[in-house]
């Protein structure tokens, strides 16, 4: 059973097209984050939300996490050929040496020029 | 912010042989680290939580036999995957929380011949 879920899986789309992608999961998290990859490398956080309703900017990306905390969405505007790459969200469950983080399945991002 | 070196970052071996993946916290100490296993453009598959001076404990379905975990200090952790086989090449990621967040490793190509 996948906890998290993570729309779309795939994207292809042209270079100036706004995008997003959504996580949705029926249970409550303390906090999620926001994760891209590139091929070969270890994800790289980009943001963690924490408080429900929260808003993050960072550059031409918005993150949202819901008011109730079980799902968030990252928007990206005007999208650029530099943003192409795998997306992640994960939420976190638990404290100190119990905590988890609770992956999605990914989005995997490509921005055509 | 926090570092996680992960080394090696490629390795090639033959069937049936041993490899040791090192995961190395570089300016923090993690008492858990998680270790991770991911196929081309798709999340990360946790495999097992490395403990600090005790067992690993490791996910449904992972075979604690094959994937010897040691976390013998509070900045290393070390994965060694026993009688490789084809089907166990594959990228691995060590990650390490430090307060609310996770860093992640550059991850590890395992190819087995």
């Amino acid at each position: 059973t996948q906890l998290l879920e993570q729309s779309p899986q795939f994207l292809s789309i042209q270079e100036g097209e706004n995008l997003t992608v959504y996580c949705n999961s029926s249970s409550v998290f303390s906090s999620l984050q926001w994760y891209r990859q590139e091929p070969g490398e270890g994800p790289v956080l980009l943001v963690t939300v924490v408080t429900g309703g929260e808003v993050k900017k960072l550059k031409r990306l918005t993150f949202q996490f819901g008011d109730a905390r079980k799902d968030s969405s990252l928007h990206i505007t005007a999208a650029q050929p530099g943003d192409t790459g795998l997306y992640l969200c994960a939420g976190a469950r638990g404290a100190g040496n119990n905590r988890k983080l609770i992956w999605g399945l990914g989005t995997s991002l490509a921005v055509n020029p | 912010g926090a570092v996680v070196s992960q080394h090696p970052s490629w390795v090639i071996c033959k069937s049936g042989t041993s490899v040791k993946i090192e995961c190395r916290s570089l300016d923090f100490q993690a008492t858990t680290m998680f270790w991770y296993r991911q196929f081309p453009k798709q999340s990360l598959m946790l495999m097992a939580t490395s403990n600090e001076g005790s067992k690993a404990t490791y996910e449904q379905g992972v075979e604690k036999d094959k994937f010897l975990i040691n976390h013998a200090s509070l900045t290393l952790s070390t994965l060694t995957v026993t009688s490789a086989h084809p089907e166990d090449s594959s990228f691995y990621i060590c990650s390490a929380p430090r307060i609310t967040e996770a860093f992640f490793g550059q991850g590890t190509r395992l190819t087995v011949v």
